[in-house]
């Protein structure tokens, strides 16, 4: 199992930006996946999950409305969306493998992640 | 603030047991699975204890999770240099969406 993050960058308040997850080892469209970010020296915290099929998606109360999650299982990739930033949404961004099709919140497998830095 | 409280440390000396506890409420570890994650330093998380107390296959069974009403704990027996990382407990939340994460414990081995 592998999971590739890419896309992290320097980018300004108010901007956007989008970041994706190379999947692979795995049969990618069998597992729900998560993005999970962790602050500069900072604790975990969760920000968005995804099933199988794209029909349940959820988000952080922090991040809703201005973050999307998406998948593309041909693509065997997972990406999210990041609009309206700001700088407390600096972060490292973390893929993370769910159990299960449908959200168990158990994540086995995680990345190495892409940081984010939102700074003028 | 996280729902999950855990002490910012703990810290022993090699062979020693530690144990890092987490504590919740009714609405979280009362109500559903408690999971655990390590971080090794510059490294990203990973499951150490899922559902209160198994364990993924490779980690050591020196590592043990448990879990009582609200609260729940993770123990680490016969300490090693190698364990020196954050520990972080997880579990979903009733009143939240997704899963909260405790603050993590770094735990330090003198």
């Amino acid at each position: 199992v592998q999971l590739v993050e890419s896309g992290g960058d320097l980018v300004q308040p108010g901007k956007s930006l989008r970041l994706s997850c190379a999947a692979s080892g795995f049969i990618f469209h069998d597992y729900a996946m998560h993005w999970v970010r962790q602050g500069p020296g900072k604790g975990l915290e969760w920000v968005a999950s995804i099933n199988w099929n794209s029909d349940s998606i959820h988000y952080a109360e922090s991040v809703k409305g201005r973050f999307t999650i998406s998948r593309d299982n041909a693509k065997n990739s997972l990406y999210i969306q990041m609009n309206s930033l700001r700088p407390e949404d600096t972060a490292f961004y973390y893929c993370a493998r769910d159990i299960l099709r449908n959200s168990a919140y158990e994540f086995d497998h995680w990345g190495q992640g892409t940081l984010v830095t939102v700074s003028s | 603030q996280s729902v999950l409280t855990q002490p910012p440390s703990a810290s022993g000396t090699p062979g020693q047991r530690v144990t890092i506890p987490c504590s919740g409420g009714t609405s979280n570890i009362g109500n559903h699975y408690v999971y655990w994650y390590q971080q090794l330093p510059g490294t990203a998380p990973r499951l150490l204890i899922f559902r209160n107390y198994q364990r993924p296959s490779g980690v050591p069974d020196r590592f043990s999770g448990s879990k009582s009403g609200t609260s729940a704990s993770l123990a680490i027996s016969g300490l090693r240099s190698e364990d020196e990382a954050d520990y972080y407990c997880a579990v979903r939340d009733d009143s939240l969406s997704g899963v909260v994460f405790g603050g993590g414990t770094r735990v330090t081995v003198l």
